[in-house]
């Protein structure tokens, strides 16, 4: 059984660019949750997928958007990069909901220059 | 204003001593979880709950819904559990804490 991965685990971009971050979930785990954490501080909620189905969001923008695929994968697209967008951006993955335990990615740095 | 507020913000303590972190939030849940996150980002999963308490090895988490509030315990703390505690909630969505960052001198 392999854990949760996420790629690439570095990257910079430039304002305004577009970036697509990856997750891989541990199998058999249709529930994928996506979180922004900025340095120094807990993460943030930015929305949350079941069985393909954007099923939470947070409190973000429209230029944050996720796509799952039948295949337990997972992306988080983020439009019109802004300097405040720099962070590491964990996914995590359950058997459910709310109510099952998570299971954390090694996160993806993203730098906004 | 935060939904999650967990103190101390920073706790240093000398091997072996028992450690508390408190937890508290003001949304109605359906679980509670506390995280450990170390230096470079990975977050491991410590506890799940949604009432009284649970126990892994020298880790103690209790919750009381009608007070709100939760705490973990570290009972003969030891260097390797240096790292930052996260309380997070349930509530509709997801709520975090900012963490407490333990630090354990040998």
């Amino acid at each position: 059984e392999t854990g949760v991965t996420q790629s690439p685990t570095h990257l910079i971009k430039t304002r305004g660019q577009q970036v697509t971050l990856r997750c891989s979930s541990q199998s058999g785990h249709n529930t994928v949750s996506w979180y922004q954490q900025a340095l120094g501080q807990g993460p943030q909620f930015i929305f949350q997928y079941y069985r393909e189905e954007e099923n939470g969001r947070g409190n973000f923008p429209p230029r944050f958007s996720g796509l799952q695929f039948p295949n337990y994968s997972s992306e988080l697209n983020v439009n019109a990069l802004e300097l405040d967008d720099s962070a590491l951006y964990l996914c995590a993955s359950s058997l459910g909901l709310a109510d099952y335990e998570q299971y954390f990615g090694p996160g993806t740095r993203l730098t906004v220059t | 204003k935060n939904e999650v507020e967990q103190s101390p913000q920073n706790l240093t303590a000398q091997e072996g001593e028992f450690i508390t972190i408190n937890c508290s939030y003001s949304v109605g849940i359906s679980a509670l979880h506390w995280l450990q996150q170390h230096p470079g980002g990975g977050i491991v999963s410590l506890f799940m709950l949604s009432s009284g308490k649970k126990k892994h090895g020298r880790l103690i988490a209790t919750i009381n819904i009608q007070e709100k509030h939760s705490s973990l315990h570290i009972t003969a703390s030891h260097p390797r559990d240096s790292a930052v505690y996260i309380c997070a909630v349930f509530g509709g969505q997801f709520y975090f804490g900012t963490g407490t960052s333990l630090t354990v001198i040998p």
